[in-house]
This record gives C-alpha cells, structure tokens and sequence, in this order.
C-alpha cells in the first residue's frame, strides 16, 4: 500500500536559519503530494501541494518540489522564522484511493 | 465563521462510557473524514464518508462507529471508550477529486479527548 516516510524531529533551529525536512514516497501512479502544517492548538492546514513529477509547489516562503525519479517531495525554505513553528506532515493522494496517506510528522520549534 | 467546526474542543471521560463527537461543516463538500492523531503516529483513518448514504471504514475503526446525519454533518462514536483511545480527534472534509487525483483536505480544530 502507500505510505509516507518523514524526517524524524523535533528539529530546533535558529532564525533566518535553511530549513530542509525530508519527505519520500511509496504509491503506485502518479500520486498527487502535499504539505501540511498544524500549528499549536490548531487543525491541520494545507501548506502546499503539487500534482505530477517536477512541479514545484510554494506558499509563505516554503517551496517543495515532486521529484519521481527519487520519490521525494522535500520541504525548504531559506530563513525561518519564530512563527514558523509547528508540525508538518507530509501527505500523498492517490487516484483511485481517494483518501491522504500522512507521513508521522514532523516537530520545528525555531528559537529567536 | 470556520468552516469546519468540532463539538466538543475537550472532552475527559471514564472508561466504559459512550461517547459522541460531532463535526458540521459549511463548504458545501461532499466528502467527510475522521482521524485520530497520535505522538509519533502522525494522522491515522478512522471512517470517512463520500456522501450521506455511503460509509467506508478506515484503518482503525475497530471501536468506533460513524453517523452521517446530512450532507453537512458526521459524527463519530465510542461506544464504550477505553484508556488507549485517548487521542486527538480530527474532523476533514474535501470535494470530489475529479480526474487529477489531487484530494486537498479542510480540517477542523480538533477534539481533545482523555479516556480515564
């Protein structure tokens, strides 16, 4: 079956520091693949997604890029800030599944 | 307004009582999920729902059960709860995919539920 395998956390980092969490892949197809954040107290809410290989999807500074020939879609930014914290689940939607498949998430905490 | 609410935001209990958690959303989505989500077990499927008449069982749904009492809401109940079903509890909901596979999620805020 599908399944979602994700950077181990927590992971502190400073401000302005490079965020790298990775995320790889098992499914069948073409899934389409996502990034979702939920911050403290909080739902989950979509921070990205992409759809077929080589997309690159991007909001609030964030960019993630599908890459097939490594089953990976790893979330980047360049500097992170305090509000930044939260956990981030890497997520993957299959066509015919119809249902997310989550990665176990993962923990930032970025300190001023 | 949220567009997906969950009643009740906290909840403690004993073991062996019943249980029922609602969620109502405003999207006008068709589809409607639960999850249980657990330290370093990142979001599991309970029950999900492609419309009123129709129900599916998730990957833990042993201990649970589901109502779709309309388009807009979707419950889920522990019939008789237990320690290990402490957790917290996330109500989604989404449109139909289509063709493109692609199945964006809109979550409520969860439900905190202790099982004593």
């Amino acid at each position: 079956g599908d399944s979602v395998t994700q950077m181990e956390g927590p992971v502190t980092l400073s401000e302005e520091a490079f965020l790298t969490i990775n995320c790889t892949y098992t499914a069948t197809g073409y899934p389409s693949l996502f990034w979702y954040v939920q911050y403290p107290g909080e739902g989950l809410q979509l921070l990205l997604k992409a759809t077929k290989a080589d997309d690159k999807g991007s909001n609030k500074g964030f960019e993630a890029t599908y890459r097939k020939e490594t089953t990976s879609f790893h979330l980047e930014k360049g500097s992170v800030q305090v509000s930044d914290s939260a956990v981030y689940f890497c997520a993957l939607s299959n066509f015919g599944n119809e249902k997310l498949t989550f990665g176990t998430g993962t923990r930032l905490t970025i300190i001023p | 307004d949220a567009d997906v609410t969950q009643t009740p935001r906290n909840r403690i209990t004993k073991t062996g009582k019943r249980i029922m958690l609602e969620c109502s959303q405003t999207k006008g989505h068709d589809r409607m999920y639960w999850y249980r989500q657990d330290p370093g077990l990142g979001l599991r499927l309970i029950y999900y729902s492609f419309d009123v008449k129709d129900i599916n069982k998730g990957e833990i749904s042993d201990g649970y059960s589901v109502s779709r009492q309309a388009q807009a809401k979707f419950s889920l109940s522990l019939e008789s709860a237990i320690p290990n079903q402490t957790a917290l509890y996330f109500c989604a909901t989404s449109d139909f995919s289509g063709t493109s596979g692609l199945n964006e999620q809109f979550f409520g805020p969860g439900t905190r539920l202790t099982v004593l």
